[in-house]
């Protein structure tokens, strides 16, 4: 397994500005993910984190909504552009390929609020 | 598409009561299973996994059979406790997309003393 942190774990944020997540591995993995679970829901990707190039994002999420970047192995951020109160989610960070196996783990997440 | 399909919840047990959350997939291709539990204010744990047909995950009490006949991958547990209180997700990896998984959409279960 892997030991994931995230920053925030969680903040109160005003329309329109922005956020960035943080999100910190304990050893080098190959995928790197970003979900949005919003109240009382599942998960929903966002994008795949790819190192040293563009992430790749699902349908429904947009770069300049949701930029994100994995400068190495370790280390992602997303952030949440010009915000509004629909965003207001939990974000969490997940890794896998972990020894070439298929599952997931999962960061604590970031609880956000915008007002 | 790939798809998993649970049951709604919340499901209330007393303790000591059996616990089985039905989970139905639709894949192409041979998925790997998986249920994750998140206690409350916190990320997803894994709680177990079964990579191919007829193979049973087993973690803290609680197993699921991967039933390829059925597509299905309930999960159960015999004895619940208040602990085991949370939302269980299963999900499946999906295939020709190397990593990435789908959810179902989770099913709280409230243990009472």
């Amino acid at each position: 397994s892997a030991v994931i942190s995230q920053k925030p774990s969680r903040d109160i944020c005003q329309r329109g500005t922005s956020l960035t997540i943080q999100c910190q591995v304990d050893s080098q993995v190959t995928m790197m993910f970003w979900y949005r679970q919003q109240p009382g829901q599942s998960l929903t990707l966002i994008a795949t984190a790819n190192q040293g190039s563009e992430a790749t994002y699902e349908s429904g999420f947009v770069i300049d909504k949701f930029p994100i970047s994995r400068p190495n192995l370790t280390f992602s951020t997303l952030t949440v552009s010009n915000m509004s109160p629909e965003d207001s989610s939990i974000y969490l960070c997940s890794v896998g390929g972990l020894a070439g196996a298929y599952e997931q783990y999962f960061g604590p997440g970031t609880r956000l609020t915008v007002t | 598409g790939d798809s998993v399909t649970q049951m709604e919840g919340p499901v209330t047990l007393s303790e000591e009561a059996c616990l089985t959350i039905n989970c139905t997939y639709t894949a192409t291709g041979y998925p790997s299973l998986f249920w994750y539990v998140q206690y409350p204010g916190e990320g997803l744990q894994l709680l177990l996994k079964a990579t191919k047909a007829d193979d049973k995950g087993s973690n803290k009490g609680f197993e699921a059979t991967y039933r390829k006949e059925t597509t299905s991958f309930h999960l159960e547990k015999g004895s619940v406790q208040v602990s085991d209180s949370a939302v269980y997700f299963c999900a499946l990896s999906v295939a020709d997309s190397w990593g990435k998984f789908q959810f179902g959409a989770g099913t709280q279960v409230v243990v009472t003393p």
